[in-house]
């Protein structure tokens, strides 16, 4: 069974860029979470997705966006980047109101140059 | 004000050998989850874990056990017979009320290095 897939794994992007990154859930899980991970602030949460519905967003600046397709695929979005955007993006999926764990991918690893 | 706590920042163990990894945490709501996950180095953070507020029994999976004391606030996880492959980073985190889902509040980390 496959588990969370996140592309790319790697990103380099220029200041004032804009950024979107992958993630695709477990088979069958419908609800997607996205986290922001840095060494000062370690994991963050950003927002959770449920059935192409946001559900829950965290404290971050408009510039972060996210989205839901019906195949439960989600995207994330960063625009006009800063450099304290570098950090490690985690999404992490359920299969439905998240009783007990979620299953987190490996990341995008993004650095903002 | 910082909901999860972990004081340890990092320890070695050496292998086989048991280690407890310190957890608190902070809430007024009476239904909460609380949940350890393991990062290695390669990023992917792995669910370990788990203890509902409700729950009268302390979880157990396999060498990893939750020592849930409510009164105190405290969800220490412990692991039984370290193996070189628990080196890793331990995050404890927790899920505030029904409505929370997917969004957890991380601790810092505990740094695990285990030692032959």
């Amino acid at each position: 069974k496959a588990g969370v897939t996140q592309t790319p794994r790697y990103l380099i992007k220029t200041r004032g860029q804009q950024v979107t990154l992958s993630c695709s859930p477990i088979s069958g899980h419908r609800s997607v979470s996205w986290y922001q991970q840095t060494p000062g602030q370690g994991l963050q949460f950003l927002f959770e997705y449920f059935s192409e519905t946001q559900r829950n967003k965290g404290n971050f600046p408009g510039r972060f966006s996210g989205r839901q397709f019906s195949n439960s695929r989600s995207e994330m979005n960063v625009s006009t980047l800063e450099l304290g955007d570098s950090a490690l993006y985690l999404c992490a999926s359920s299969v439905t109101t998240g009783s007990g764990g979620y299953t987190f991918g490996s990341g995008t690893r993004l650095t903002v140059v | 004000a910082q909901k999860i706590t972990q004081t340890q920042p990092g320890m070695f163990v050496q292998e086989k050998e048991a280690v407890t990894l310190d957890c608190t945490y902070d809430t007024s709501d009476p239904s909460y989850g609380l949940f350890w996950y393991k990062q290695p180095s390669s990023g992917e953070m792995i669910f370990l874990i788990y203890q509902g507020s409700y729950d009268q029994q302390n979880a157990t999976e396999g060498r990893y056990s939750l020592n849930f004391q409510k009164a105190r606030k405290s969800a220490n996880l412990v692991i039984s017979a370290s193996q070189l492959g628990d080196s890793a980073m331990y995050f404890c985190a927790m899920r505030e009320g029904a409505d929370s889902w997917g969004k957890f509040q991380f601790g810092a980390g505990t740094q695990v290095v285990v030692t032959p």
